[in-house]
């Protein structure tokens, strides 16, 4: 069964390092989302993805992150400068044509010390 | 603008018994309703979901919801608890005019006991 995947599972960083998340949607996929979940928290969207470019973003998505998909497989959340408070399970999904449905990898964890 | 509120953040029921995790949603566009599941250190599973056409969704492993708009509510109910069900629950929105992004609510978690 097709599925998303996501690299690291685990990443542990100095505060102000740059990080990038990586994600494998589904291959057909059209739509590309990220989301957070900080320990103890909702899940939290970030930005969706379409067409290449960005369809909607959140106020949590500032300057700070930036969204990618260099190579037409993998599509990658960067957060140049980390801070403490980046520290959350990062989720990735993905969404075939008008189908409303995401299908989610097993997130990568993000730990800023 | 599209949010959910899920009514209690814990629920506990027997072995057996009656789930029912509440789940209320406000949208200004017809709304298309999810409930994923999140076992430990894992994913999210969709469990259901409402897009358009009948209102009361089947899921996996014996989940069913019921899109009410009268009440703007998308309770999750199973009629009988495993032990296996224990897992964190999310109510999520969505619509076709916001690129599906959905909006989830906080989670109730869900407590199973012999």
């Amino acid at each position: 069964e097709p599925e998303v995947t996501q690299t690291p599972s685990h990443q542990v960083t100095q505060m102000g390092q740059e990080v990038i998340l990586r994600c494998v949607p589904i291959s057909n996929h059209l739509y590309f989302y990220w989301y957070r979940q900080i320990l103890g928290q909702k899940v939290e969207f970030l930005v969706s993805f379409y067409n290449n470019e960005i369809s909607e973003k959140s106020e949590i998505f500032d300057d700070q992150f930036s969204v990618e998909r260099p190579d037409g497989s993998n599509f990658t959340l960067k957060i140049r400068s980390t801070k403490l408070e980046d520290s959350a399970m990062y989720f990735c999904a993905s969404s075939g044509q008008g189908t409303g449905e995401l299908f989610f990898g097993e997130g990568s964890r993000l730990t800023v010390l | 603008a599209q949010s959910v509120t899920q009514l209690g953040s814990h629920v506990s029921v027997s072995e057996g018994a009656l789930v029912l995790l509440r789940c209320n949603y406000s949208s200004s566009v017809p709304p298309y309703l999810f409930w994923y599941v999140q076992y430990p250190n894992q994913g999210l599973q969709l469990l259901l979901k409402y897009t358009t056409g009948a209102t009361l969704v089947k899921g996996i492993n014996g989940f069913e919801a019921e899109f009410k708009k009268s009440e703007t509510s998308f309770h999750l109910t199973k009629p009988s608890a495993h032990m296996s069900d224990a897992a964190e629950y999310f109510c999520a929105v969505g619509n076709s005019n916001s690129g599906y992004a959905l909006n989830f609510g906080k989670g109730t978690s869900l407590l199973v006991t012999p």
